[in-house]
């Protein structure tokens, strides 16, 4: 079946560390996205993604490093300059255009420790 | 800029009633409009959207919005609601103005009380 695959859903990250979330999909697009979450809170755009080798930084792209080496796969590593980072990451992706439906995976939980 | 605006942080409503999530936006040209719903420790899967045409759209689990221009509203209804109805519903907006990027409310939590 076709979809977004993000892991690890939980992963714990220490002080000074960095931690980088998975996302692959299989539905050939071409834009991809980072989304952070917080509790109760709504989405906050990190980096976006319109074609393979290039990125775009989102709203709150500090502390954040994403590459698109392949049209699958937009990986995200957390840096240890982000001082807050515990949240709920969500990747996505669509055919880049206007009007097209977003899809999104089942989520990251990153906890400090 | 493009901008979405979710009013209600919470709407309750008993099963079995109708129950109404308001949306309002603001983008300059035609907008593309969006839900989507999110349950808990989930990723948010698509409800529906409108793009054209007909000002009611009907999408996912019996859900339906309308599209009113002069009010800017997209609001989100299903005449009649059911527990597992419960959930986080976002509204999101991709203006027609050349840029890609879609915008999302703050979101409106669902709670449906049997």
């Amino acid at each position: 079946d076709g979809g977004i695959t993000q892991s690890p859903k939980y992963l714990f990250r220490k002080e000074g560390q960095n931690v980088t979330l998975s996302c692959e999909q299989n539905l050939n697009h071409d834009a991809m996205y980072w989304y952070r979450q917080d509790p109760g809170q709504g989405l906050r755009l990190i980096y976006y993604s319109q074609i393979v080798n290039d990125f775009q930084k989102g709203d709150i792209a500090e502390g954040y490093s994403v590459s698109r080496e392949k049209k699958e796969s937009f990986p995200l590593t957390v840096t240890s300059a982000q001082k807050n980072p515990t949240a709920f990451y969500l990747c996505a992706s669509e055919i880049p255009g206007t009007g097209n439906t977003i899809y999104f995976g089942e989520g990251s939980w990153l906890t400090v420790v | 800029a493009q901008s979405v605006a979710q009013p209600e942080d919470q709407v309750n409503v008993a099963e079995g009633n109708p129950l109404t999530v308001k949306c309002t936006y603001s983008v300059s040209g035609n907008p593309y409009l969006f839900w989507y719903v999110q349950y808990p420790n989930r990723g948010l899967q698509f409800l529906l959207k409108y793009i054209t045409g007909d000002n009611l759209v009907k999408g996912s689990y019996g859900f339906e919005a309308e599209f009113n221009k002069s009010q800017t509203s997209f609001h989100l209804k299903k005449p009649s609601a059911l527990v597992s109805d419960s959930a986080l519903y976002f509204c999101a907006v991709n203006g027609n103005t050349g840029g890609f990027k879609t915008i999302f409310g703050a979101g409106t939590r669902l709670f449906v009380k049997a």
